[in-house]
């Protein structure tokens, strides 16, 4: 199984701010097959980026993937308040997909 | 619209059974891979099993396999998923997810339902 690490745990940020999250796989992701969601608190997640670096229907442009083979970022530019929320990574290079244990992006 | 839609959770024995449904509007199922994904309360996401588009190829987690089992209706535009033997472990909220690609047996998720709550408990 590919496990996921996502880093940091939580970030604490203000609407405007820039951030940088980060997953690290145990294995090379077959594929760059890769994504990100955001879950806000009592919705379903949201697809931002698959393929490491390609933004899902939608998303707007402050979002953007970058990485491959083990380490991948998400980078949002500026913080939207809806952009508050968890984050998950997720491989599908091979099964089992897995995923990240999920970064918090709190509102300072 | 596109959208999926899942039958109601219910609380279940552990050692019993269900199955879930999840129902497919604005688009046909045989037309991507299809996944369960299911989230313990207050915990992350965890994949749970996938079919083909084609339905001939199932893929399911170590941790529910020979427990559970995923399907498809196309004439019913229906995915299934058959879970026996259920354990206090397999409380969640399980949701049924699209694959983006359109062609990918196993994916990333751009269409989600709002998930149906499983309880196993005595």
């Amino acid at each position: 199984e590919n496990v996921l690490t996502q880093s940091p745990g939580s970030l604490s940020l203000s609407p405007g701010d820039g951030a940088t999250l980060s997953c690290r796989a145990s294995q090379s992701v077959s594929g760059n097959y890769f994504a990100w969601y955001v879950q806000r608190p009592g919705q379903t997640p949201r697809l931002l980026i698959h393929s490491a670096s390609s933004r899902a229907t939608g998303i707007p442009d402050r979002f953007s993937g970058s990485g491959s083979g083990t380490d991948f970022t998400l980078t949002i530019s500026r913080l939207e308040p809806e952009d508050f929320g968890v984050y998950y990574c997720q491989q599908y290079g091979y099964p089992p997909l897995t995923f990240g244990g999920g970064t918090r992006v709190e509102m300072k | 619209e596109v959208q999926l839609l899942e039958s109601e959770g219910t609380l279940v024995q552990p050692g019993g059974s269900l199955t879930l449904s999840c129902a497919a509007a604005g688009f046909a199922l045989k037309r991507h891979g299809m996944s369960w994904v299911r989230q313990a309360s207050g915990k992350g996401l965890e994949w749970v099993s996938a079919i083909s588009l084609s339905g001939d190829s199932t893929y399911v987690a170590d941790s529910v396999k020979g427990r559970f089992t995923i399907s498809r209706d196309d004439a019913k535009n229906t995915l299934y998923l058959q879970m026996n033997s259920l354990r206090a472990d397999d409380t969640a909220r399980y949701h049924c997810a699209r694959g983006v690609s359109g062609w990918f047996s196993y994916d990333a998720f751009d269409v989600w339902g709002p998930g149906t709550m499983v309880t196993v408990s005595s």
